[in-house]
């Protein structure tokens, strides 16, 4: 089955400085890429989401990349704010046939200083 | 739209005991899943549904049992607690298309067994 890789666990940045989350999946037939916020004891909530024929996507302060050759996706975070403070998840599907699982990495906390 | 609510939001059971985690959404979702996160872990899918009647295990179903009796409810039973199922428990649904779509999650359910 799929795998998701993410890194790092923790990440510590200051205020207005950019953070940077990678993920890296196993399978190949993977389309779609979900990125969750979830703040401490909250539900995960969808932030941005790509798909495989998409290189990059943009949302305001927050973007996504693909890299389907290298299997790998990343979140980049510009300009954070102490409420960007959370545990992020990426997430791939393991679509088959109308099936849409999605496997999850284990999170990155993301703690942005003032 | 309240999307998707799970009740109870916490429970304390004693080893042994059973108990029914109940899941709603009013989306109109055909799918729907239950996800388990352990402290500091990603989301394991525990078991899914494409639809009414149709119901499949995931990553980690052992333990654990699932109905899927109408498009609105998807409830998640655990027959003999263990102290290893105590962790966070949360349900959610997506919408069925040509292509994956986000998955939308409820508060979850805090269940620790003692």
């Amino acid at each position: 089955g799929e795998n998701v890789e993410q890194h790092p666990s923790t990440l510590s940045v200051q205020e207005g400085d950019s953070a940077v989350i990678k993920c890296t999946y196993s399978d190949s037939a993977s389309n779609y890429f979900p990125w969750y916020k979830q703040e401490l004891g909250k539900r995960p909530q969808l932030i941005i989401d790509i798909r495989s024929n998409v290189g990059e996507k943009k949302d305001q302060r927050i973007a996504v990349t693909l890299n389907k050759t290298a299997k790998h996706f990343s979140l980049h975070i510009t300009e954070t704010q102490p409420e960007d403070s959370a545990v992020y998840f990426c997430a791939a599907s393991t679509s088959g046939g109308s099936n849409y699982k999605l496997t999850f990495g284990k999170g990155t906390l993301l703690t942005v200083n003032p | 739209n309240a999307g998707v609510t799970q009740t109870p939001k916490f429970r304390i059971l004693k080893i042994g005991q059973s108990m029914t985690l109940q899941c709603a959404q009013d989306m109109n979702h055909n799918y729907m899943y239950w996800y388990r996160q352990d402290p500091g872990m990603g989301l394991k899918l525990i078991y899914y549904s494409v639809g009414a009647g149709i119901t499949d295990k995931g990553e980690v179903p052992n333990g654990y049992n699932v109905s899927r009796s109408t498009t609105e409810d998807f409830p998640l039973r655990l027959e003999l607690a263990a102290p290893s199922q105590t962790s966070v428990y949360f349900c959610a649904s997506s919408d069925r298309g040509k292509s994956n779509q986000p998955q939308h999650f409820g508060d979850g359910t805090r269940l620790s067994i003692l």
